[in-house]
């Protein structure tokens, strides 16, 4: 079992859909929480940041971390054909451990026009 | 004005050759990294180096060899290199300290076809 589980997708919506994008985890000593955008032949780019529980909203984007059951959501309101892409979830333990992220493995989202 | 840039962006070789991958970052970043894309998108650390130091180093076969001769540069070098190498290696740069936020910079990656 992975330390980070992700659909990988694809998920096709219709523009203007309201997107949920999920990862679960096993290791309890995660606190920094992260969503990464992947467009096709490019390196990932940070969307969200979120330490510890909580929401986080940024536009059209909020991320959601819920600790107790080690779940985290990023959703995405009115979305557009340019969201596609893959999005990768991402977690570190901080402190000593830095930026040693643990990725999930992507979920591929398709918005069409 | 590229902050993290890797060259070559392809490259297609035979297996058993030895190739090499460099990455130049301009943030002013101590810290880089090389990550390892297979083609189901899962990304993995192999190697991070803090001002020219290691300090993680997965479990990597010992044919991969980083080599930091600055801060600003993180080379990758691959032995004798094997079909299971094929995949896109992305170097990555961050600020470290009790400000840092994880926020890896990402380069556009090289993508490693072993024939």
């Amino acid at each position: 079992q992975k330390e980070v589980e992700q659909d990988p997708g694809p998920l096709s919506v219709p523009e203007g859909a309201i997107v949920s994008l999920n990862c679960t985890y096993s290791n309890s000593a995660f606190q920094y929480f992260m969503w990464y955008r992947q467009y096709s032949r490019k390196g990932p780019e940070l969307l969200m940041y979120t330490y510890s529980s909580g929401n986080k909203e940024d536009g059209r984007f909020t991320a959601q971390v819920d600790k107790s059951s080690k779940y985290i959501s990023l959703f995405i309101r009115d979305s557009q054909p340019s969201d596609s892409a893959t999005y990768l979830c991402a977690m570190s333990a901080g402190g000593n451990a830095g930026n040693m992220l643990t990725f999930g493995g992507g979920t591929r989202l398709m918005v069409k026009p | 004005d590229t902050a993290v840039s890797q060259t070559p962006k392809y490259l297609v070789t035979q297996m058993g050759n030895d190739k090499s991958i460099k990455c130049e970052q301009n943030l002013g970043h101590d810290t880089m990294y090389w990550y390892k894309q297979d083609s189901k998108k899962f990304l993995k650390i192999m190697f991070s180096y803090n001002n020219k130091e290691l300090i993680i180093n997965e479990t990597v076969p010992n044919r991969f060899s980083p080599k930091s001769p600055d801060k600003a540069h993180l080379n990758l070098h691959i032995n004798s290199l094997e079909l299971g190498d094929s995949a896109v290696y992305f170097c990555a740069s961050s600020e470290t300290g009790t400000m840092n936020t994880g926020e890896l910079f990402f380069g556009e990656g090289s993508r490693l076809t072993v024939l």
